[in-house]
C-alpha cells in the first residue's frame, strides 16, 4: 500500500467554481501534513500546512482527519492560475512522503 | 526566504557516462539534504538522505554505488549518476532542510531533467 494516495484527477473546472479533493495516508504516526503545488516540469512549492482544526489561506481551505487518516483541500472561486498538480505531503520524523498528485485544470 | 540552487537544470548525456548534479543552500546551512526522483505523472520518490560529514542514507531499492552522494559542506550536496542508462532518465530534485524552521523548513531546488541517450 502506498504511504500517501491521491485521486489523480484530472479535475477540469470552470473559472469561479469550487473544487475539492482528498488524500489518504497509511502511517497513523505521521506528524505534519502539507499541500504542495507543482507546476509542469517545476519543483514543488509549499501551498499550505494542514492542521487538525482546519485552516484557510485565502481561497484555499485544508482539513485533516486523523481518525480516518485523510487530508482535504478545497479551492473556492477557482482562477486560471490555480491550474496545477497538487501534492499531498506527510512527514514522519524528518522525511517527506509525497502523493502522486491531483491535477486541476481551470478553464476560462 | 530560504533558497536552494540546483544545477544543471537540464542535461543530456550518453549511455555509460556519469553526470553530477549540485544542490546548494544559498542563505542557510543545511545539515540534511534530500534527493528525489520523479517520473512523469508519478510522485516524488525519496532516493536518499544526505548528511553533512557522514554517509548518505539510501532508501530501499536505490543503488548506492549507482547514485553517489557527497555532502562535504553545510551548503552543498552532490548527486552523481554513474554509468547512466536510458532508464535513469528522470527529473531529479533536491531539498534542503532549514532546521530553524522545523517541519516547515523544506526548500526544493528547481530540479534537473536528465535524459540519457
Amino acid at each position: 500500500r502506498k504511504e500517501v494516495e491521491q485521486d489523480p484527477g484530472p479535475f477540469n473546472v470552470p473559472e469561479g467554481a469550487t473544487v475539492a479533493f482528498n488524500c489518504t495516508y497509511s502511517n497513523s504516526a505521521s506528524q505534519s501534513f502539507f499541500w504542495y503545488r507543482q507546476d509542469c516540469r517545476k519543483e514543488p512549492k509549499l501551498l499550505m500546512s494542514v492542521y487538525s482544526s482546519g485552516n484557510e489561506d485565502g481561497r484555499f481551505t485544508a482539513q485533516l482527519n486523523r481518525a480516518s487518516q485523510y487530508i482535504s483541500l478545497l479551492i473556492r472561486d477557482s482562477k486560471l492560475s490555480d491550474s496545477a498538480t497538487y501534492l499531498c505531503v506527510v512527514t514522519n520524523d524528518y522525511k517527506l512522503s509525497f502523493g502522486a498528485g491531483t491535477t486541476v485544470t481551470v478553464r476560462a | 526566504g530560504a533558497v536552494v540552487s540546483q544545477h544543471p537544470s537540464r542535461v543530456i548525456c550518453k549511455s555509460g557516462t556519469s553526470v553530477k548534479i549540485e544542490c546548494r543552500s544559498l542563505d542557510f546551512q543545511a545539515t540534511t539534504m534530500f534527493w528525489y526522483r520523479q517520473f512523469p505523472k508519478k510522485s516524488l520518490m525519496l532516493m536518499a538522505t544526505s548528511n553533512e560529514g557522514s554517509k548518505a542514507t539510501y532508501e530501499q531499492g536505490v543503488e548506492k554505488d549507482k547514485f553517489l552522494i557527497n555532502h562535504a559542506s553545510l551548503t552543498l550536496s552532490t548527486l552523481t549518476v554513474t554509468s547512466a542508462h536510458p532508464e535513469d532518465s528522470s527529473f531529479y530534485i533536491c531539498s534542503a532542510r532549514d532546521t530553524d524552521r522545523g517541519n516547515y523548513g523544506y526548500t526544493f531546488g528547481s530540479g534537473t531533467r536528465l535524459t540519457v541517450v
